[in-house]
């Protein structure tokens, strides 16, 4: 079974700062990796995804994150944050495989960003 | 544009009635999902269904059931509600790339 870790449960952040949001995974097979936001009574909404390929990938709302398969990490990070970016950030991962397995993901507990005008 | 709605966004009910949560996708999707949210806990997974009338327990299926007849639509029961299912609910279906797409949840409480 996999699990996921996200270290902060709270992260405040002044404007035009930058920003990292840690996750930390735990899985016996390779992974797919996601990060998904959450703005005040909405659903989630995708932000970005690694599959394979490049560790570097890059999503929506100038975010991108980097897949580090020795440390078994998945940080989120943006190099200047704008009030619009306060919401919850949730990481999550699927593990391949045969089986219905790999059609779950498992998601972290989530962090709480906030923008400090 | 990819959609997923829910039938609401607020819902009250009392302890014991039967409660139904619908949800409904436009992508042609086998795969839906759902979740219940709650703060320090993030999403945990509670039925999924990958085509129709097939389905598969999560991680905390005590206390529901689902249904699904139909490839667009993916209902959640809860038989009996109790006033520990107060929840916020999400319901996903999973496209080609293995991302899923959420509807925008229905908050239940129930007293």
């Amino acid at each position: 079974a996999q699990s996921v870790t996200q270290l902060d449960s709270q992260v405040p952040v002044f404007e035009e700062a930058p920003v990292e949001l840690r996750c930390n995974y735990s899985s016996s097979v390779s992974v797919y990796l996601f990060w998904y936001v959450q703005y005040p009574n909405q659903g989630l909404q995708l932000l970005l995804k690694y599959l394979s390929g490049s560790t570097l990938v890059k999503g929506i709302n100038g975010f991108e994150a980097e897949f580090n398969k020795s440390q078994t990490s998945f940080h989120l990070r943006k190099p200047s944050v704008h009030i619009s970016d306060t919401a919850e950030y949730f990481c999550a991962v699927s593990a391949l495989g045969s089986g219905f397995g790999n059609e779950k993901l498992t998601f972290g507990t989530g962090t709480r960003l906030t923008i400090i005008p | 544009d990819v959609k997923v709605t829910q039938s609401s966004r607020y819902l009250v009910k009392r302890t014991g009635e039967k409660v139904f949560l619908e949800c409904v996708q436009d992508m042609d999707h086998e795969n839906m999902f759902w979740y219940r949210q709650d703060p320090g806990l993030g999403l945990r997974l509670i039925y999924f269904s990958y085509d129709v009338k097939m389905k598969e327990k999560g991680d905390i299926p005590e206390g529901y059931s689902v249904s699904r007849e139909k490839k667009e639509r993916f209902s959640l029961i809860l038989e009996s509600a109790s006033t520990n299912q107060t929840s916020m609910y999400l319901c996903a279906s999973r496209g080609s790339a293995y991302e899923q797409y959420f509807g925008p949840g229905t908050r239940l409480t129930v007293t």
